[in-house]
């Protein structure tokens, strides 16, 4: 199984700044994906990071409000950018095993004030 | 696009089994995965199923039928750490993009 790191693993941000949120994984992915998991709520899929290329958005999800960084095949970044309240929630990344599951980081409790 | 739908809430005793339901609808279809997911930690993989049938892994195991789009998890012996958010998520295939999406969830609660 992938070993997962995310830092910070939790900040409390003021209204209209940005915050970098970091990925690191124990080995090589080519697949990187970024959720959203408001309180109560599911996972949502904000995008997917491929080493190389261009990040894929979801519907609603914009890159100016999301920038994705994905410089190597064991990191990624996702920025959360002119915060507000709204985006309080737990941001987790993600990537694919050697097998077909899917495995989590520890995730980035997000408050907004 | 895909629709998931499990129950929101199941409550069980100690010893007994739960099943939990999951109906979904996309295309592109590439596998249907169970995670647990106990309150403020991050979800954790519990099964995978690509082919129709049954898949057992110790006390859990998952069941798909394609034709239906319909799968379940199966708990059996049910301990008090197994009172969780149990999440249904599908994976589509989406040009040369996988997709992972996610039900709302269901609350298991086990009581003594």
């Amino acid at each position: 199984s992938a070993v997962i790191s995310q830092k910070p693993s939790r900040d409390i941000c003021q209204r209209g700044t940005s915050l970098t949120i970091q990925c690191q994984v124990d080995s090589q992915v080519t697949m990187m994906f970024w959720y959203r998991q408001q309180p109560g709520q599911s996972l949502t899929l904000i995008a997917t990071a491929n080493q190389g290329s261009e990040a894929t958005y979801e519907s609603g999800f914009v890159i100016d409000k999301f920038p994705i960084s994905r410089p190597n095949l064991t990191f990624s970044t996702l920025t959360v950018s002119n915060m507000s309240p709204e985006d309080s929630s737990i941001y987790l990344c993600s990537v694919e095993g050697s097998g077909d599951e899917q495995y989590f980081g520890p995730g980035t409790r997000l408050t907004v004030t | 696009g895909q629709n998931i739908d499990q129950p929101t809430e199941m409550t069980a005793t100690e010893g007994a089994i739960v099943q939990i339901n999951c109906t979904y609808q996309t295309s592109g279809f590439n596998g249907l995965f169970w995670y647990q997911q106990h309150a403020g930690e991050a979800p954790t993989f519990l099964s995978y199923n690509v082919l129709d049938g049954l898949e057992e892994k110790g006390r859990f195991s998952s069941f798909l039928s394609r034709s239906k789009g319909y799968s379940y998890l199966l708990l059996k012996e049910l301990q008090m750490k197994d009172s969780a958010s149990y999440l249904c998520a599908v994976r589509e295939l989406n040009s040369n993009d996988y997709k992972l999406s996610f039900g709302a969830g269901t609350t298991v609660t086990v009581r003594a």
